[in-house]
């Protein structure tokens, strides 16, 4: 298994207030993705990185910020969550972009109430 | 716009049974495609990726899929269902180089009766 892990797994916030979710690899892969899954959408691309302090916008990024200082820390923030924040996050890597399959953590399940 | 389309949210099959998941895409270059399988509360497993050359790919687990450019169409296939193939299962593209983020289908849930 690809070395990534997602911090926390499980967590239950209320409306307004900041979460930051966390994800780590040991793989020193370039390419690092935060997606969100929910019943009926799939998974949606909120923000990706290309390298150390290189981030783009996905398909989903507002509400959503993101930060990576280190090649194996990719940091998701949801500055103010909202009740449709409500989701499972996962954190995935590759080593190309485009021709080479991505790697995924094993989720983190986020509740705003 | 690149999509995935899967066919079907939920597919129902017996244990021995062939198992048929249907992905077509959209494209006006060659894409590369992938099927991903997620197991409850667990995150997303590669089963087969097709990128370029032979165009039936094998994958992990007994399944196979085919790339049809002439149908758009990328279908997961299993001769005999087993009871542990059970999952969710995700079609997904990408058109490769820089812009090539992986773009997923709604996914199609497998049941497998005994």
């Amino acid at each position: 298994d690809a070395g990534i892990t997602q911090s926390p797994r499980h967590k239950v916030t209320e409306t307004g207030t900041p979460v930051t979710l966390r994800c780590h690899q040991t793989e020193n892969h370039r390419y690092m993705y935060w997606y969100r899954q929910d019943p009926g959408h799939g998974l949606r691309l909120i923000h990706y990185s290309y390298g150390v302090k290189d981030t783009d916008k996905g398909e989903v990024s507002d509400g959503y910020s993101v930060s990576r200082s280190k090649t194996e820390d990719f940091l998701l923030t949801l500055e103010s969550a909202t009740s449709s924040q409500t989701s499972v996050y996962f954190c995935a890597i590759s080593g190309f972009q485009g021709r080479d399959e991505q790697f995924f953590g094993p989720g983190t399940r986020l509740t705003v109430l | 716009a690149q999509s995935v389309t899967q066919l079907g949210s939920h597919v129902s099959v017996s244990e021995g049974a062939l198992v048929l998941l249907r992905c077509n895409y959209s494209s006006s270059v060659p894409p590369y495609l992938f099927w991903y399988v997620q197991y409850p509360n667990q995150g997303l497993q590669l089963l087969l990726k097709y990128t370029t050359g032979a165009t039936l790919v094998k994958g992990i687990n007994g399944f196979e899929a085919e790339f049809k450019k002439s149908e758009t169409s990328f279908h997961l296939t299993k001769p005999s269902a087993h009871m542990s193939d059970a999952a969710e299962y995700f079609c997904a593209t990408n058109y490769g180089g820089s812009q090539g983020n992986l773009i997923f289908g709604k996914g199609t849930k497998l049941s497998v009766k005994p």
